[in-house]
This record gives C-alpha cells, sequence and structure tokens, in this order.
C-alpha cells in the first residue's frame, strides 16, 4: 500500500471549514484514499473514501487531485466534537486484504 | 443497524495471564479484522477472518491468536501476557463478499482497553 504523508496537527476555528491535507505520491491506479477519524481513546470512525473522483457525504467532502497523488478531507463547518486524530489510508486491492495501515494522521483541534 | 460491540470494554490482568477478547461484528458483516493501539506503535494490523479463516496476519508474536465462529462473531486471545499488551485493542468488520470486490469499508468497534499489570 502506498504511503501517506500529513500534517502533524492543525487547529481550526468552529464554525469555519478544516481542510485536511494529504500526500499519497506513489498510489497506484487501483488504489483507493480512505479517511477515517479517532476521538481520544474510541474506536476509529469511517469518514469517506474515493478512488478518482470527488465524493461527497453527510460528515465530509473528499477532493483528490487529478494525478491522484494528494487529497483533501473538507468538513464543511467544524464543530467542537469535530475535534479528533485525521488518518488518510490509502489502500489497494485484495492482495492485502482488509488490512488497513494507519500512519501518525493530523490532530485536528477545533477551536471555540 | 448495530454497530460492531466488544466485550469486555475494560480489562486489567496480570503478567503472565492469558486473555480473551470478543467482537461482534455488524450485522449480515463476514470479515473481522483485529488491531492493536498504543501510544508508541500506533495503530497496528493484528490478523484478519473471513468466513471462519485467518485470511492475513501481521507481524506479531504466536502469544496472539484469534478465531472466527459460524456466525461471524470473533474472539482473539492473548496467552502469556507482558506489560507491552497493554493496548487499546480494536476490532473492524466489513462485508467482503468475495475476492475481485471493490474494496470493502471496514467499521471500527469501541475497543476493549487491556491493562496489563
Amino acid at each position: 500500500d502506498a504511503k501517506t504523508t500529513q500534517p502533524t496537527s492543525m487547529d481550526c476555528a468552529e464554525g469555519r471549514a478544516a481542510n485536511l491535507p494529504c500526500n499519497h505520491s506513489t498510489i497506484s491506479g487501483n488504489e483507493y484514499v480512505y479517511w477515517y477519524r479517532q476521538i481520544h481513546s474510541q474506536g476509529p470512525q469511517y469518514i469517506i473514501h474515493g478512488l478518482k473522483n470527488n465524493e461527497t457525504n453527510e460528515m465530509a467532502s473528499l477532493i483528490i487531485t487529478e494525478d491522484r497523488k494528494s487529497s483533501t478531507l473538507i468538513l464543511p463547518h467544524a464543530t467542537l466534537r469535530d475535534t479528533a486524530v485525521y488518518y488518510c489510508i490509502v489502500r489497494g486491492k485484495e492482495t492485502s486484504g482488509s488490512r488497513l495501515t494507519f500512519g501518525e494522521g493530523t490532530q485536528l483541534t477545533v477551536n471555540p | 443497524k448495530a454497530g460492531v460491540t466488544q466485550t469486555p470494554r475494560y480489562l486489567i490482568k496480570t503478567r503472565g495471564q492469558q486473555v480473551t477478547l470478543s467482537c461482534s461484528p455488524i450485522s449480515g458483516h463476514r470479515s473481522v479484522s483485529w488491531y492493536q493501539q498504543t501510544p508508541g506503535q500506533g495503530l497496528q494490523f493484528l490478523f484478519e477472518y473471513f468466513s471462519e479463516t485467518q485470511r492475513n496476519k501481521g507481524n506479531f508474536p504466536g502469544r496472539f491468536s484469534g478465531r472466527q465462529f459460524s456466525n461471524s462473531r470473533s474472539e482473539m486471545n492473548v496467552s502469556t501476557l507482558e506489560l507491552g499488551d497493554s493496548a487499546l485493542y480494536l476490532c473492524a468488520s466489513s462485508l467482503l463478499l468475495g475476492a475481485g470486490r471493490a474494496q470493502e469499508t471496514q467499521y471500527f468497534g469501541p475497543g476493549t482497553r487491556l491493562l496489563v499489570l
């Protein structure tokens, strides 16, 4: 699976959009980009995933660059409850099974 | 639909003991994966079970084992506990309808926090 690079930490004001970047320059054509978040001491929560098109759901939007070497997770109106560690994961085909390889993630702190 | 459940939520053991953790996947999900999370090593994959067979294994010693039952429920066991086994143990389930399918999203349970004294 491709390696990802994320900033260690970010801050965001409550009510503003939070834009979390992720670099995955070695991603291959059949690898998906997944985003999870983990609020302190809880299990990771699935947010969104995509292959090459931009995706949106009730939680967030995922913007993937045309060359697929980077992506951005957007939380449109961040709240205090969005404070968490956000993980960007590139996941390969069935050869890796259901294994998810977590990096260090980005600690997002939403400030009042 | 109920999420992934794990029992117990908290556990205290002493070195040398063994422990069994349980995971019930989301109804209809057939794949169960286990992860260990520690402050030093982060989230690490332990193993994955599908149709009662171990499909994938991470880089952990043989003291860590698991199994899956016909109803897809899974247990993991750690024998001869060491202080370093203190961690949050997470279970995740996914549909995994079969080889060749597009990626199946994994959903995590709340975890079991194990403290080894």
